[in-house]
C-alpha cells in the first residue's frame, strides 16, 4: 500500500466545470505539497499546506490533519489545466513520499 | 536568477556501468534532494541532504549514493546500472523551511 493515495487517477472535465482532486496520507506529516507536472518532466510546486486552505488565482487547496487528507481544487477550469498533479508529503522524517498524480484532461 | 539547474539533460549508459547526475540549486537554498520517475509512475524520493548532510533516505538499493557540497550543489551516483533504472531523475532544492520545493528538469537516464 502507497503512503499516499490520490484518486481519481485520470480525470477528463469540459473547460468551466469544477475539479476536485483528493490525497489520502497514512505517515505523520510536517508538510504537504501539490504539484503539476508538464508534459515532459517539468514540476512546478503549486501549494505547500501545513493546515487549513490556501488560495491562489482559480487553484484551492485544502487540508485536515485529523483525516489525514487533502484536496485540490481548480474553479473554471480550462485547457491549460490539463497536467498531471502530484500529492507529496514530508514525512516527520524528512521522507518524501509521492502519490501517482491525477492526470487531468480539460476539453474546450 | 536560475532556478535549479540539472546535468546531464539526457544519457545513455549500458548495464554495469556507473553515472554521475548533477543538480545545482536555487541559490540561497541549501536542501536537496533526489527523486527517480519511471515512466507513468509518480516521483520516488530518493535522498534529501542539508547543510551537506543526508537527512532522508528513500527506499532504494546501496548501489544509489548522493552527496552535497559546501555550495549546496549535489551529485546523485548509481553503480552497477540495471535496465530498471532506467528513469527521469529528478532534482529539487528548498529553502530550510521546505515552504516551496523547486524542480529541476531533471535527467533522463536510459540503460540498455
Amino acid at each position: 500500500k502507497n503512503e499516499v493515495e490520490q484518486s481519481p487517477q485520470n480525470l477528463t472535465a469540459q473547460e468551466g466545470e469544477f475539479i476536485t482532486i483528493n490525497c489520502s496520507y497514512s505517515v505523520g506529516i510536517s508538510a504537504l505539497h501539490w504539484l503539476q507536472q508538464h508534459p515532459g518532466g517539468g514540476i512546478v510546486s503549486l501549494f505547500m499546506l501545513s493546515s487549513g486552505k490556501k488560495k491562489h488565482g482559480r487553484l484551492i487547496a485544502t487540508i485536515n490533519i485529523q483525516e489525514k487528507h487533502s484536496s485540490l481544487h481548480i474553479t473554471a477550469s480550462h485547457p491549460r489545466d490539463s497536467a498531471v498533479y502530484i500529492c507529496a508529503v514530508r514525512s516527520a522524517g524528512n521522507q518524501f513520499y509521492f502519490g501517482t498524480g491525477t492526470s487531468l484532461t480539460v476539453i474546450p | 536568477d536560475a532556478g535549479v539547474t540539472q546535468s546531464p539533460t539526457h544519457l545513455i549508459k549500458t548495464r554495469g556501468q556507473h553515472v554521475t547526475l548533477r543538480c545545482s540549486p536555487i541559490s540561497g537554498h541549501k536542501s536537496v534532494s533526489w527523486y527517480q520517475q519511471v515512466l507513468g509512475q509518480g516521483p520516488q524520493f530518493i535522498f534529501q541532504y542539508y547543510e551537506k548532510e543526508e537527512r532522508g533516505r528513500g527506499n532504494f538499493p546501496d548501489r544509489f549514493s548522493a552527496r552535497q557540497f559546501p555550495n549546496y550543489s549535489s551529485e546523485l551516483n548509481v553503480n552497477a546500472l540495471l535496465l530498471g533504472d532506467s528513469a527521469l531523475y529528478l532534482c529539487a532544492s528548498s529553502s530550510a523551511r521546505a515552504n516551496v520545493l523547486t524542480f529541476g528538469a531533471g535527467s533522463r537516464l536510459t540503460v540498455l
